[in-house]
């Protein structure tokens, strides 16, 4: 198995700002994706955060909204960049080897 | 795309069975995922089908039919401790490069009652 922390666990942000999570896997995985989940609702795919190389972000999702780095097998961030009240949500990272591992999720609520 | 299909809710009394259902559409299917997700925490892994028929795990077993695009989480001797939400994921290739997508259903949340 696969052990996924994230930081923050939890923020509260004013509009405008923006926020980096930052994702760490305790043993190297093939492939790192980031989700999304609003309250209430199952998981939306962002995008999948490749090593050395820009992320595939899902229709809906853009590289200026929320950029992706994974500089090597078991790190990744996203950035969830000039936010709006519409950004507040769980945002979730995965890692997938052999199956698909879920990280806790960071609470985010926006102002 | 992909269009995956579940019960929003559902309920059932402790100590009974339930089957929890999950209907797909998709191109490139490459296995089906269950993952149970209780209130405020991350979804944990259930079960993985990738070929047809039953797979059987302790209390849970998942059935998968290729043909039919279909799918059943079956929870038996419920618990309490059951009440959450069931999530049905599809995994699927992309058509260029072979990645490995994986889309999420919306969830049947389950409550268990006395």
């Amino acid at each position: 198995s696969a052990v996924i922390s994230q930081k923050p666990s939890r923020d509260i942000c004013q509009r405008g700002t923006s926020l980096t999570i930052q994702c760490q896997v305790d043993s190297q995985v093939t492939m790192m994706f980031w989700y999304r989940q609003q309250p209430g609702q199952s998981l939306t795919l962002i995008a999948t955060a490749n090593q050395g190389s820009e992320a595939t972000y899902e229709s809906g999702f853009v590289i200026d909204k929320f950029p992706i780095s994974r500089p090597n097998l078991t790190f990744s961030t996203l950035t969830v960049s000039n936010m709006s009240p519409e950004d507040s949500s769980i945002y979730l990272c995965s890692g997938w080897r052999e199956t698909q591992y879920f990280g806790p999720g960071t609470r985010l609520l926006v102002l | 795309g992909q269009n995956i299909d579940q019960p929003t809710e559902m309920t059932a009394t402790e100590g009974a069975i339930v089957q929890i259902n999950c209907t797909y559409q998709t191109s490139g299917f490459n296995g089906l995922f269950w993952y149970q997700q209780h209130a405020g925490e991350a979804p944990t892994f259930l079960s993985y089908n990738v070929l047809d028929g039953l797979e059987e795990k302790g209390r849970f077993s998942s059935f998968l039919s290729r043909s039919k695009g279909y799918s059943y989480l079956l929870l038996k001797e419920l618990q309490m401790k059951d009440s959450a939400s069931y999530l049905c994921a599809v995994r699927d290739r992309r058509n260029s490069g072979g990645y490995q997508k994986v889309t999420f259903g919306t969830g049947t949340k389950l409550q268990v009652i006395p």
